[in-house]
């Protein structure tokens, strides 16, 4: 079965600072990756999504996230931090062919520094 | 383009009642979710549509959770009767068909069980 560990509960870091949320999965054949970010009181927003090909993807409001077969990791980055990033981040992957089924992990809560 | 819609957005209700949520999908969006996420987890898919039928449904408590997709389009679910664990925000996601499409989600519905 798949599955996805965000080892980190939460993070604090100081405005302009640069970000890295870790993220780790299980899965037995080529998964399909993803990064939401989650306001209080929101829904879920996609950040990026990775299926093939590079493996540096480009997401929305500034972030990127690196696919690495080797450490089954899918790590979300951002050179500089803002205070309206602080947000909690879910990492779920998928499996092709799967129907679009999602497995979440259990998020990271950011926490940003004035 | 319209986002995902939810109503309510808040609820409260007595431990054995029961209590029906709504989901209005993107335009043209066959694919429809409905997730459960307890505070400080991810969401847990409960039932997947494609377009008026079930694809997956295999994490839904049967014995007190129902939910339908009449035309393909709208969504309810129902809790009948409530249990205190069920205390929850219930999310609505849609998808075009295809398994690299991204969902997106609704602001959800926070369900209070007293």
């Amino acid at each position: 079965a798949q599955s996805v560990t965000q080892p980190d509960i939460h993070i604090t870091v100081s405005e302009g600072a640069s970000l890295e949320l870790r993220c780790n999965y299980s899965y037995g054949a080529t998964p399909y990756l993803f990064w939401y970010v989650q306001s209080p009181g929101q829904g879920l927003q996609l950040l990026l999504k990775y299926f093939s090909g590079d493996t540096l993807v480009q997401g929305i409001k500034g972030f990127e996230a690196e696919f690495k077969r080797s450490q089954s990791s899918f790590n979300l980055r951002k050179p500089s931090v803002h205070w309206s990033d602080a947000a909690e981040y879910f990492c779920a992957v998928g499996k092709a062919g799967g129907g679009n089924k999602l497995t979440f992990g259990t998020g990271t809560q950011l926490k940003v520094e004035l | 383009e319209a986002g995902v819609a939810q109503s309510p957005r808040y609820k409260i209700i007595e431990k054995r009642q029961s209590v029906a949520f709504w989901c209005n999908p993107i335009s043209g969006h066959a694919t429809l979710y409905w997730y459960q996420q307890i505070l400080g987890q991810g969401p847990k898919l409960l039932i997947q549509f494609q377009n008026n039928g079930v694809v997956d449904d295999s994490q839904l408590p049967k014995d007190r959770f129902s939910a339908e997709r009449l035309k393909g389009v709208d969504s309810t679910l129902k809790i009948q009767p409530a249990k205190l664990e069920d205390s929850a925000v219930y999310l609505c996601a849609s998808s075009t068909s295809g398994t690299s499409a991204g969902q997106f989600f609704g602001p959800g519905t926070r369900l209070t069980v007293l």
